[in-house]
């Protein structure tokens, strides 16, 4: 069984660029949120995808968006990146909104130079 | 919105001895508290939860206690050995209206010394 799927694994932008990073949530869930990581710190809600419409967003610029797919997965896209976006990014997917018990992917490093 | 304080920021232990890592929220609406270990450069791994309608529950040598009136929960491990060496985040959820995200602590770094 599968869990959950990022890529990719690593990535080196230019500051001003824009990223993009996928999920592939755990085989039967629905429901696919992502997370930004900074070094030493907990992870921060970015936002929660479900049934193809963004649910609930936390305290992030308009300049991340994402999208979710008919088969589940998710993208987060980051425009006009700054340094400070150089994160952990992880995608942690459950079954149907409001359920217990989230798994987290491997994550995204992501690093803007 | 919700809150989520984390201590200590490290912890050192003997192998052997019992750990225990506090945590409190600020929005007493919150119904759900996961605690995460994540080992460095891998990915944050479930070990325990707790919702808000139980005070306490235990898995092996690993227990979670939650105080809903002092609005905070700890992390119990008991007997710890070298594997138990990593970084445990606690968080707490908000539920309803679409308020899904989990907030997490700052995290706390457990050493345990041989």
């Amino acid at each position: 069984d599968a869990g959950v799927t990022q890529s990719p694994t690593h990535l080196i932008k230019t500051r001003g660029q824009q990223v993009t990073l996928r999920c592939s949530p755990k085989s039967g869930h629905d429901t696919v949120s992502w997370y930004q990581q900074a070094l030493g710190q907990g992870p921060q809600f970015i936002f929660q995808y479900y049934e193809e419409e963004e649910r609930q967003r936390g305290n992030f610029p308009d300049r991340f968006s994402g999208h979710q797919f008919p088969n589940y997965s998710s993208e987060l896209n980051v425009n006009a990146l700054l340094l400070g976006d150089s994160a952990l990014y992880l995608c942690a997917s459950s079954l149907r909104q409001g359920a217990f018990g989230y798994t987290f992917g491997s994550g995204t490093r992501l690093t803007v130079v | 919105g919700e809150n989520v304080e984390q201590h200590p920021s490290t912890l050192s232990v003997q192998e052997g001895d019992s750990a225990v890592i506090k945590c409190t929220y600020s929005d007493s609406a919150s119904n759900y508290f996961p605690w995460y270990k994540q080992e460095l450069g891998k990915r944050p791994q479930l070990i325990i939860d707790i919702r808000s309608n139980v005070g306490e529950k235990k898995d092996q040598r690993i227990a979670v206690t939650l105080n809903k009136t002092a609005k905070h929960f700890s992390l119990h491990i008991t007997e710890t050995q070298p594997e138990d060496s990593a970084v445990y985040f606690c968080a707490a959820r908000i539920p309803g209206g679409g308020a899904d995200g989990l907030t997490f602590g700052k995290g706390t770094h457990l050493i345990i010394q041989p």
